[in-house]
């Protein structure tokens, strides 16, 4: 069965602080995509990326970059120079291609706290 | 950019009543989902739906829940009897493909409080 972990339950930075959010996820497909969620304070579901299993590269959009390691089925994502507008609960999630679940599998979710 | 829309963005409804949620997804999208959220925990899976029919469901998606896509264009999500541990956010979203390969797109969400 898949699941996606989130062990961090809160993080509290400082402005212009870099952080990284960890996922660690469990699959038996070899074909899976993953994928980064960001949920604002009024709730919607903002997509941040899709990454699929064949793909490693690391990936960087402006401020934001994503480390996805088969090795340790790790798919980290850092924020550099956070700003108060981070501050949001981060969902990781996963979908499997194959003969497991398509749906999304969402981890609890991380609550970045950015201070001024 | 296309949007998946859901009404209403609110719901209040009584104990042992019956709602449903609507939600109009991509108009090109094959497949359809409904996903909750209780308050403060992570968003779970419910039900997928394509070709009009349910193709994947959660243990969650016992019978007090259904599906229907009534005509072309929209997609609904009915509690037959409101319970108050249905008190969620429900989010609807849809897709090109049953993978992840194309993403899933979401709408922003309905909130039902049941009292």
């Amino acid at each position: 069965a898949q699941k996606v972990t989130q062990a961090q339950t809160e993080i509290s930075v400082v402005e212009k602080e870099d952080v990284t959010l960890d996922c660690v996820y469990e699959t038996r497909d070899t074909t899976y995509y993953l994928f980064w969620y960001k949920q604002p304070p009024s709730g919607e579901l903002v997509f941040l990326i899709r990454r699929n299993s064949f793909d490693e590269q690391n990936e960087i959009s402006g401020r934001y970059s994503w480390n996805f390691q088969k090795s340790t089925s790790s798919f980290n994502f850092t924020i550099t120079a956070s700003q108060v507008v981070d501050s949001a609960v981060y969902f990781c999630a996963l979908s499997e291609a194959g003969t497991g679940r398509r749906a999304l599998t969402f981890g609890s979710g991380t609550r970045l706290q950015v201070q001024p | 950019e296309p949007e998946v829309t859901q009404t209403p963005s609110h719901q209040v409804t009584q104990m042992g009543q019956e709602v449903i949620l609507r939600c109009v997804p991509i108009s090109n999208h094959l497949y359809f989902y409904w996903y909750r959220q209780i308050l403060g925990q992570k968003v779970e899976f419910l039900v997928s739906f394509y070709n009009n029919e349910i193709s994947e469901k959660s243990e969650i998606f016992d019978d007090q829940f259904s599906v229907e896509r009534p005509d072309g264009s929209n997609f609904t999500l009915k509690i037959r009897s409101t319970k108050l541990e249905d008190s969620a956010m429900y989010f609807c979203a849809s897709s090109e493909m049953g993978t992840g390969s194309y993403g899933y797109t979401f709408g922003s969400g309905t909130r039902l409080t049941v009292v």
